[in-house]
C-alpha cells in the first residue's frame, strides 16, 4: 500500500526560527515534491527532486531550501521562519515522470 | 506559467444526481491528467487519472479527456453527501519539467 508520511501534523514556531519538515515515502519512488496550500491560492510547488542529492526549484522557492540525502526522505527547511510562511505543507511522491502522485497527510505550520 | 482552470463553485447537486466538474488547461503538451478529492483539513487523494482522449470509468466516476479542446472533466453519478469535498484537477506537462500543475479546485456540495 502506498505510504507517504510527514513528521508532524501540527507545528507552531516563532518568527526567525529554523524549521525542518520531514517527509518519508516507502514506495521507492524517484520523484518527491513539496507544496504549500493556502486558501484562494491553491497548491503551489516549492521544490521537487528527481533523484538523491538532486533538487529543482518550483514556483515559490524563496525562503525555503530542501535536502534529499536518501531516496526515501525529502526535507523542507525554512531557514528563518516568517509569519507569511504559515500554511499547510504537503509532501508528495511518484515513480515515473507522468505517473500518479501520492500525498502525505500534511503539516499545518503556524509561525507566530 | 502553465494554467489549469476550474470553476471554484460551490457546485450544489441533490443526492442521487450527476455532478459534473470541469477543467481546462493551457499547455498543449500536457500528457497526464488527474482528479484529486480533498476534504477540509485533509490532503488530496487520487480519484481518477486519464492519459488518452475519451472516457474512463471507475465505479461511479467517469473522467473525460478532450485534448483538442484542452478540456478534462469528472462526472460523479449517484452523488452522495460523502462526495461533498473540493475536487482538484491536475495536469503533468513535459514543458513544465513534469511538475504536477493544479487548478484551484471546485467545491462540491451534495445535499440530502
Amino acid at each position: 500500500d502506498v505510504k507517504v508520511t510527514q513528521s508532524s501534523r501540527y507545528l507552531v514556531k516563532r518568527t526567525g526560527e529554523k524549521v525542518f519538515l520531514e517527509c518519508v515515502q516507502d514506495m521507492d519512488h524517484e520523484n518527491m515534491f513539496w507544496y504549500r496550500q493556502d486558501p484562494g491560492l491553491g497548491l503551489r510547488l516549492i521544490y521537487f527532486s528527481y533523484d538523491v542529492k538532486m533538487k529543482e526549484k518550483g514556483d515559490i522557492p524563496e525562503g525555503y531550501s530542501v535536502s534529499r540525502e536518501k531516496k526515501e526522505r525529502f526535507s523542507l527547511i525554512l531557514e528563518s521562519a516568517s509569519t507569511n510562511q504559515t500554511s499547510m505543507y504537503l509532501c508528495a511522491s511518484r515513480q515515473g515522470l507522468v505517473d500518479t502522485q501520492y500525498f502525505g497527510p500534511g503539516t499545518r505550520l503556524t509561525v507566530l | 506559467q502553465k494554467e489549469v482552470e476550474q470553476n471554484s463553485g460551490p457546485l450544489s447537486v441533490p443526492e442521487g444526481a450527476i455532478a459534473s466538474l470541469n477543467c481546462t488547461y493551457s499547455d498543449r503538451g500536457s500528457q497526464s491528467f488527474f482528479w484529486y478529492r480533498q476534504y477540509s483539513g485533509k490532503s488530496p487523494e487520487l480519484i481518477m487519472f486519464i492519459y488518452s482522449n475519451g472516457d474512463k470509468e471507475d465505479g461511479r466516476f467517469t473522467a473525460q479527456l478532450n485534448k483538442a479542446s484542452q478540456y478534462v472533466s469528472l462526472l460523479i453519478r449517484d452523488s452522495q453527501p460523502s462526495d461533498s469535498a473540493t475536487y482538484l484537477c491536475a495536469v503533468i506537462s513535459g514543458n513544465s519539467g513534469y511538475a504536477l500543475n493544479f487548478g484551484k479546485g471546485t467545491s462540491l456540495l451534495v445535499t440530502p
